[in-house]
């Protein structure tokens, strides 16, 4: 059974760092793109990045390049999302989910989100 | 903004059949890229529930499907059932420089 399991909730102030987590299970995690989706309170999803654990390679929306980083630890099995300064516009729930393709990859123009993670819910308040 | 517009809301009886639209452009849903649906629960993350235009996942149930003509996409729900309301989301993938993968709005359904 293909699970993601993302880290807790998170209550931070403007300024601080932080990274969340998802771990995959039940899958090749290291040859499947996974994708971080925001979705602010009350809002519609925004796709934000993925990224192919396999090689760390990975794919910005240019809505959120150089706000947070992705990355990955296929030795773990987990791949992360990361903020060096948040702000009060941060506050979200974050999602991610693995990214299915068809042969022609990941570009193709085909590809869909089959399994979500919980979600973690990231409050950012002075 | 979001890429792919859908009705902020739609509403049935139990029993009845819904429609919900998502209108993209040619650099999306018209340029043939595929369209999915997810359904999102109160309080869960979204799951998937129509993939590459009309296909409905194990699970799913076949009140459930979808159709792509065009720059636009719907999805019907036969057979409403109160479990059915919920939020849904239609994506694509675009191929200008906004983004890659794309979402709706998302729709609020109201079963009566």
């Amino acid at each position: 059974e293909v699970q993601l399991v993302q880290s807790g909730a998170e209550v931070k102030k403007p300024g601080e760092s932080l990274k969340i987590s998802c771990k995959g299970s039940g899958y090749s995690f290291a040859s499947s793109w996974i994708g971080w989706v925001r979705q602010k309170p009350g809002k519609g999803l925004e796709w934000m990045g993925i990224i192919y654990p396999g090689d760390s390679d990975s794919i910005y929306s240019p809505s959120f390049q150089g706000q947070v980083t992705i990355s990955a630890d296929k030795s773990i099995s987990t791949a992360y999302l990361q903020w060096s300064s948040l702000k009060a516009s941060d506050t979200a729930m974050y999602y991610c989910a693995r990214l299915q393709h068809d042969s022609y990859g990941v570009m193709s123009g085909v590809s869909y989100f089959d399994f979500w993670g919980q979600g973690t819910l990231v409050t950012v308040s002075s | 903004q979001f890429v792919l517009t859908q009705p902020p809301s739609v509403s049935g009886a139990p029993g009845q059949r819904v429609t919900i639209s998502c209108t993209g452009s040619s650099s999306n849903i018209g340029a043939g890229f595929d369209v999915h649906w997810y359904q999102q629960l109160p309080g869960t993350a979204p799951r998937l529930l129509i993939y590459r235009n009309n296909n409905r996942p194990s699970g799913v149930p076949d009140r459930f499907s979808g159709s792509k003509s065009g720059t636009s996409a719907s999805l019907a729900i036969t057979g409403l059932q109160a479990e059915d309301e919920a939020d849904y989301y239609c994506q694509s993938y675009d191929s200008s420089l906004s983004a890659l993968w794309v979402f709706g709005g998302g729709t609020k359904l109201t079963v009566l």
